[in-house]
């Protein structure tokens, strides 16, 4: 069981917005602001998509974006295209042992 | 041009060890922070290791004991010392970066009899 919870899938048509949330605890995603998605096309490495809850690093596109309220941070992908079809997952630092905890990860559908 | 390559996976039984290795290209690994993630087939991502810049090292509770990280900065290289391997160590290792921004491209470890 991951230690953020994400629904295990979304969709959406092409053009249109999707919001994938990401929930945690005090520990995590409430108690700092270190929040990052990641992206994973099948058979691919991960790719960052989001840091630090809303940065985005250079070359990915500003249609994705990111957010925080209280334990849950969310990620938005607005002019949904076809190639964003693929893996999402969230990650939270949780203090110095811990490290990191990711979320179950999402399937995005593009249909 | 930042390039993390990883190597050293393979099939070993249970019980056994491993080394994976990641020879990073771009950047200098012992002024940062490196990880190793990784993913059981099917499965999501799951935090291993860090070694931090200073050199302080810290596990997932789920390899403490039996993995361990470490670097060779002549060699800008990142390493992970895997024994008494269980077949839920089944997975593609990653090294990455720093908060995780840049990754190789994985090597699939498999614990199997």
């Amino acid at each position: 069981q991951s230690a953020l919870t994400q629904p295990r899938s979304v969709s959406g048509s092409p053009g249109q917005s999707v919001a994938i949330s990401c929930t945690g605890t005090s520990s995590d995603v409430g108690g700092y602001n270190y929040v990052s998605w990641y992206q994973q096309h099948p058979g691919k490495a991960p790719k960052l998509m989001i840091y630090d809850v809303s940065k985005r690093p250079s070359g990915v596109p500003d249609r994705f974006s990111g957010s925080k309220s209280g334990n849950t941070a969310s990620l938005t992908i607005s002019g949904l295209q076809a190639e964003d079809e693929a893996d999402y997952y969230c990650c939270s630092y949780a203090g110095t042992y811990t490290f990191r905890v990711f979320g179950g990860g999402t399937k995005l559908t593009v249909l | 041009e930042v390039q993390l390559v990883e190597s050293g996976g393979g099939l070993v039984q249970p019980g056994g060890s491993l080394r994976l290795s990641c020879v990073v290209s771009g950047f200098t690994v012992s002024n940062n922070y490196m990880n190793w993630v990784r993913q059981a087939p099917g499965k999501g991502l799951e935090w291993v290791s860090v070694i931090y810049s200073g050199g302080s090292t810290y596990y997932a509770d789920s390899v403490k004991g039996r993995f361990t990280i470490s670097r060779d900065n002549s060699k800008n290289t990142l390493y992970l010392q895997m024994s008494s391997l269980r077949p839920e160590d089944t997975a593609v290792y990653y090294c990455a970066r720093n908060g995780f921004d840049y990754w190789g491209q994985g090597t699939l470890v498999t614990v199997s009899s």
